[in-house]
This record gives structure tokens, sequence and C-alpha cells, in this order.
């Protein structure tokens, strides 16, 4: 049983560049969050995805943007990078909104230089 | 709102030594309460969690945490620390059932777990 997966693990981008990072939630999940976990610090909510809507979120600015498609895998868009959002970003599963099994992926390395 | 108080960054213990790693919560309605585990470069790995059950709550690799609603604290124990215990520990708090929306984590900022040989 596959667990929650993400990719890209690391990647490197410009300041003003776009990113698109990807998440595949655990099976029988269908509620995806994506959190942004800078350098020394715990996980920050950044959203939550259920039946393909945006449900709740967190403080970040509207560069932070996201998807769910119908197979529940996830999509987090940041647009005009900026050099604070170099940070490991982590993407959680749970077996719907008000589920309390709450999986994390490996997370995806975004530096930006 | 809700938040987590993770008092000091770091602790270390001799292995074989007892393992206490404190968390303090606040929530306006009965919480959730959990503790993951984040190694070198990995994510996060649940521990153990508190869902209104029992108050004693018992994990993987031998942890333990208990839920004292008078203190609002849920600290983390571990009677013997094994060298493989090294890494970052996080206690985070969600909303519970009653408000349909407890998928959403609120952490602390973590506590770095050295074990000296």
């Amino acid at each position: 049983d596959a667990g929650v997966t993400q990719s890209p693990t690391h990647l490197i981008k410009t300041r003003g560049q776009q990113v698109t990072l990807r998440c595949s939630p655990k099976s029988g999940h269908d509620t995806v969050s994506w959190y942004q976990q800078a350098l020394g610090q715990g996980p920050q909510f950044i959203f939550q995805y259920y039946e393909e809507e945006e449900r709740q979120r967190g403080n970040f600015p509207d560069r932070f943007s996201g998807h769910q498609f119908p197979n529940y895998s996830s999509e987090l868009n940041v647009n005009a990078l900026l050099l604070g959002d170099s940070a490991l970003y982590l993407c959680a599963s749970s077996p719907g909104i008000s589920g309390n099994t709450i999986y994390f992926g490996e997370g995806s390395w975004l530096t930006v230089v | 709102a809700q938040s987590v108080t993770q008092l000091g960054s770091h602790v270390s213990v001799s292995e074989g030594a007892l393992v206490l790693l404190r968390c303090n919560y606040s929530s306006s309605v009965p919480p959730y309460l959990f503790w993951y585990v984040q190694y070198p470069n990995q994510g996060l790995q649940l521990l153990l969690k508190y869902t209104s059950a029992a108050t004693l709550v018992k994990g993987i690799n031998g942890f333990e945490a208990e839920f004292k609603k008078s203190e609002t604290s849920f600290h983390l124990t571990k009677p013997s620390a094994h060298m493989s215990d090294a890494a970052e520990y996080f206690c985070a708090v969600s909303e519970s059932i009653y408000t349909g929306a407890n998928s959403k984590l609120t952490f602390g900022k973590g506590i770095t777990l050295s074990v000296r040989p």
C-alpha cells in the first residue's frame, strides 16, 4: 500500500518564477492538505482540498494556489517566487475532511535563488 | 484558535535514559493531539495520537503520551532512549470531530532529541 507520494523531491527556482508541486494521497484518502516547513520550524498549514474544492486556508498569500483532481491527487502552485518561499513543502492526506488519521509524504524541497 | 507550545528546542539524553518531551496546547474545543517524528531530510511520521478515548496513548517505537486536560499538556515519554530515537519531534493539535475540521494541524516549533552513547 503506497503512502503519500510527492514530486519532485528537490528543485531550485529563481525569484519571480512559478513552481508546481504534486501529491498523490494514500490509498483510501480523499482529503489533501499542504504544509510549508521552513528550516528549523514546524510545518505551517497552507490549505486543504476535499471534493476538488479548497475547504480551509491558512495565512498564506494568494500567490499560493492549489488544485485537486477527481482521483484525489493534488497540486500546489506558487507564483512570483520569493527567497522566503524556500522550504520543505509537505503534503498530507486523510480519509474525509473529518479524518484524524493524517499521513505525510516525504516532502518537496524548494530552494529559491 | 489553537496553538502548541514546545518548551526548549533541544533535549539531550544518554542511551537507556528516560525521554521526556513536553507539549502544552491551547484549544477552544476538545482537541485531538498528535506527536510526529521527523528524521533528517525526511517527512513526518506519526508516532501516536489522542482522539478523546484513553488518556494514556501508546505509540510506535515504545513511545507513549498522556493527555492531561487540567494541565493542557500532552507530554511524550519513552522509558529507555535508543540511538535511533535521535530526531526532531513535533507536537500538533487539531480541532475535534465536533467541528468537522480536524484534519488541519497546528504544529509546535519542534524539539531536537539527541541521544548520547
